[in-house]
Formats: C-alpha cells, structure tokens, sequence
C-alpha cells in the first residue's frame, strides 16, 4: 500500500495568518491516464469530511480561493493563505492512484 | 443538491453480520460510482471500497482488512448503494461513510453522507 505521511501532526495557527500542510506518497502519484490524483480534505469536528482540493490544485466547489494545492510526484502541499476560525478540524490528504487508495494520518489545526 | 444519507448502524455481535445503506438524491445515480469510507473512534479514516457504475461493469474493488468479508452493491433504480458486513471483528467498529465517486472512478469523493456508526462487540 501507498503510506501517505503529513507533516506537522499538530498546526497552531494565528488567525489570518497562512498555514501550510505537508503530504509526501511513498510512492509516484502520476497515474498511467497522466493524472495525478491526490485530494485534500478538511474534517471539521463531528462532522463529515469534505474533499476541498482534487487532482492536487483544483479547488472543489465552493471551497474558498484562499485555499490552495501543489505539487507533484511525492511531494505535495496545502496551503490557506488566511486562516479563518471556520478552518479549524482535521487535514487529510489522499492519493487516489494506486489501489487500495490511502489516507494520509490527518493535521490538526487549531486557533492560537 | 447532492445528498446521501446511510443508515442501518448499530450494536452487533463480533462474527456476525449487518448491512448497510446510502440513499442517494439530487443526481443522477447510476452515472457514479460510489465509495465507502471508515472512521474508527478517535482515528484517522480508511478506505473500505468502491462500486464503479454499471456503464464500466460494476465491479468493485476492497481494501485487503474487508475484502472476503464485505460486499458493495447498488441498485440503480432506486438510487442505492450497500455494504454488506459479514464476519464483523471488534476492529470493524468505525462510523462508515458513504461518498460519491466519479464518473470513472472511486476517489472522487466529492460528496459524503453523514455515517453512521457501527459498534462490534460482545
């Protein structure tokens, strides 16, 4: 199985200040069709997962433009450029190229 | 608007089975795969398996800790998806999610039910 490793477990962050979550595959996420599929999602607490960035930067709909996905290969990043006390809860990444699809161990951001 | 909402969670007995559902509305079902996700207490979520649509044969794929013991079907015209638990260990105590797959694959995931909770135990 693909391991999927975010970095910080743990994210204290101002508000309005920018935040940044690490996710890095073990293995290449480039799939054979050229895609990448590597989702971001955000878990508020007791609620559902919503999936916020799909195929690594594009923003699913309705997530706000202050959130953002890059990378490629092995390494990619979320990132909000203005954390807003609505984005506190839990980060997931996910590849979704290699089966069985695999989560990373989630983020925890919280308000300072 | 998209909703899927699962239910038939519940207290059971380890070795035995349960079913579960995810009644989809607000889209056209049978042009979806549709995924199920798990969420043990306090942990991170895992996959459990998806339905590809019956337009790429329905077939399904599972993870390696489900796969023998769970079964993902869908019924199309009446907009359902099931995952049905055979040989529940006390490790299958999660909430299970249902989530909306792509049109060609699983990992979408753009829309997710509420869950519901399973508990094995004795």
């Amino acid at each position: 199985d693909v391991v999927m490793t975010q970095s910080p477990l743990s994210l204290p962050v101002t508000l309005g200040q920018p935040a940044s979550i690490s996710c890095r595959s073990g293995q290449r996420l480039v799939h054979s069709d050229g895609h990448t599929y590597l989702n971001w999602f955000h878990q508020r607490p007791g609620q559902s997962p919503r999936r916020l960035i799909y195929e690594v930067s594009n923003r699913g709909s309705g997530v706000p433009d202050r959130f953002s996905g890059s990378g490629s290969g092995t390494d990619f990043t979320l990132k909000i450029s203005r954390v807003e006390a609505e984005d506190v809860g839990i980060y997931y990444c996910m590849q979704g190229t290699h089966w069985p699809y695999t989560f990373g161990q989630g983020t925890k951001l919280e308000i300072k | 608007e998209v909703q899927l909402v699962e239910s038939g969670g519940g207290l059971v007995q380890p070795g035995r089975s349960l079913t579960l559902s995810c009644i989809a509305s607000g889209f056209s079902f049978g042009d979806f795969a549709m995924s199920w996700v798990r969420q043990a207490p306090g942990k991170g979520l895992e996959w459990v398996g998806f339905i590809r649509r019956k337009g790429y044969g329905g077939t399904t794929e599972y993870d390696a800790s489900v796969k023998g013991r769970f079964t993902i079907s869908r019924d199309d015209s009446k907009s359902i998806a099931y995952l049905e638990m055979n040989s529940l260990k006390t490790e299958d105590t999660a909430v299970y999610y249902c989530a909306r797959g792509g049109m060609v694959r699983g990992d979408s995931l753009d829309y997710w039910g509420q869950g519901t909770l399973v508990t094995v135990s004795s």
